[in-house]
């Protein structure tokens, strides 16, 4: 059964700093994974997708990258802003014919002005 | 234009009560999907729709039930309301690819 899980559960750091956020998942046979932003109260919003053949996926300040072996993914977001203060979700999706997507419980980002 | 848009964005309702949460997209895909977010924020996955085809089912209460009148539309209704069924409730749809979410739905049972 695949499991999703990031770490850390929060994390606050100053404004201007890079970071990364982590997700790994015990199955490495996957189709494909998924970074999801979620602001308080809202929906989830899409920021990257990466296939099961991709490595990285770039958009903006952030980068996504994919080891299927080792069944880790990260969300890199370099000079981060007070505006991307979020939870950051990773979904995983098993298979081409799976409908369902598994999350991890999400990384709460605060950054600091 | 919002590709998924989900009514009402909250909802406040006595136990017992029967109520409903509709959802539409307008992004040509095939498939729609509700998801219950609990209060860990853990999302998970209650219906699936494929051309008005019921996929998934996921050991959720008779009491909910997933209706699609076309294939851009889903609605959830919720029959007799309670407290446990407070959480935030999302819509999204696909295609293939990536799954697009709505705002969600914020139930409160009271």
């Amino acid at each position: 059964k695949q499991e999703v899980t990031q770490i850390p559960a929060a994390l606050s750091v100053p404004e201007g700093e890079n970071l990364v956020l982590n997700c790994s998942f015990t199955d490495s046979a996957i189709y494909n994974l998924q970074w999801f932003r979620q602001d308080p109260g809202k929906g989830l919003t899409s920021l990257l997708l990466i296939q099961s053949s991709q490595r990285e996926q770039t958009s903006g300040r952030l980068n996504a990258s994919l080891d299927k072996s080792s069944g880790r993914s990260t969300l890199y977001i370099a000079a981060s802003q007070p505006g991307d203060s979020a939870t950051y979700l990773c979904a995983v999706r098993p298979s081409q014919g799976a409908q369902k997507l598994v999350f991890g419980q999400g990384t709460r980002l605060t950054i600091n002005p | 234009d919002t590709a998924v848009s989900q009514t009402p964005k909250y909802l406040v309702t006595q136990m017992g009560n029967d109520k409903s949460i509709k959802c539409e997209q307008n992004l040509g895909h095939d498939t729609m999907y509700w998801y219950k977010q609990d209060s860990k924020k853990f999302l998970k996955i209650m219906f699936s729709y494929n051309n008005k085809e019921l996929i998934i089912n996921e050991t959720v209460p008779n009491r909910f039930s997933p209706k699609s009148p076309d294939k851009a539309h889903l609605n959830l209704h919720i029959n007799s309301l309670e407290l446990g069924d407070s959480a935030v409730y999302f819509c999204a749809s696909s295609q293939g690819g990536g799954r697009y979410f709505g705002a969600g739905t914020r139930l409160s049972v009271l």
